[in-house]
């Protein structure tokens, strides 16, 4: 069975610019999670999709946004891009939500730069 | 989800038992332990998880203690191919809970030759 998948793998924007990133679950996942890393502020939650629906946002800007089709596949979009924003964003998914025995599978990520 | 503590580095020898510490002193009843790793600029990886007793899979074994407010991950027989930062993480489980992760700043487990 193949793992989850991201792409890109790398991406590079200037400031103000915006990008969208996107992810595919493992097949049969119907749980896709979105996470930022960066070396200052470590591995973050940005939001978690189920059957379509955001179910739990962290706490990031307006900026930052997804969705998630009817196949499971899901995207996320940042706006008026910073240099901040620079870093690893990576997707994880999942068979259900919120089951104890609910392991996540991560993909590889998107690195992006911002200049 | 509560709140985990674990030191920033360790080394082990390649070859010995790797016991890596996660203090969780706040767990709740409902919450479980779950442990994670990070190689380098890759995408973590599922290592282990459990909610009262041990656990053991074909990568690590989890011990977690009686009261619940401590787990150790042990690595039987580490290799190089083990240096990664290992992450002890702990949430509730339930038919509304989320699969949100807090990812805490992990253990930086090096293991030399």
């Amino acid at each position: 069975k193949a793992g989850v998948t991201q792409t890109p793998r790398y991406l590079i924007k200037t400031r103000g610019q915006q990008v969208t990133l996107s992810c595919s679950p493992i097949s049969g996942h119907r749980s896709v999670s979105w996470y930022q890393q960066t070396p200052g502020q470590g591995l973050q939650f940005l939001f978690e999709y189920f059957s379509e629906t955001q179910r739990n946002k962290g706490n990031f800007p307006g900026r930052f946004s997804g969705r998630q089709f009817s196949n499971s596949r899901s995207e996320m979009n940042v706006s008026t891009l910073e240099l901040g924003d620079s870093a690893l964003y990576l997707c994880a998914s999942s068979l259900q939500l919120g089951m104890g025995n609910n392991e996540q599978f991560f993909g590889p990520g998107t690195r992006l730069t911002v200049l | 989800d509560a709140k985990t503590t674990q030191p920033t580095s360790m080394d082990c020898a390649e070859g010995r038992a790797a016991n890596l510490p996660c203090n969780h002193s706040t767990i709740s009843g409902n919450e479980y332990v779950y442990w994670y790793r990070q190689i380098h600029s890759q995408g973590p990886q599922y290592i282990i998880h459990g909610l009262k007793n041990n656990e053991t899979n074909e990568m690590a074994s989890l011990i977690i203690t009686e009261d619940r407010k401590s787990s150790t991950l042990i690595l039987p027989h580490a290799t190089l191919r083990d240096t990664a930062v290992y992450y002890c993480i702990v949430r509730v489980a339930g038919n509304n809970a989320g699969n949100m992760l807090t990812f805490g700043g992990g253990t930086r487990l090096m293991v030399k030759p």
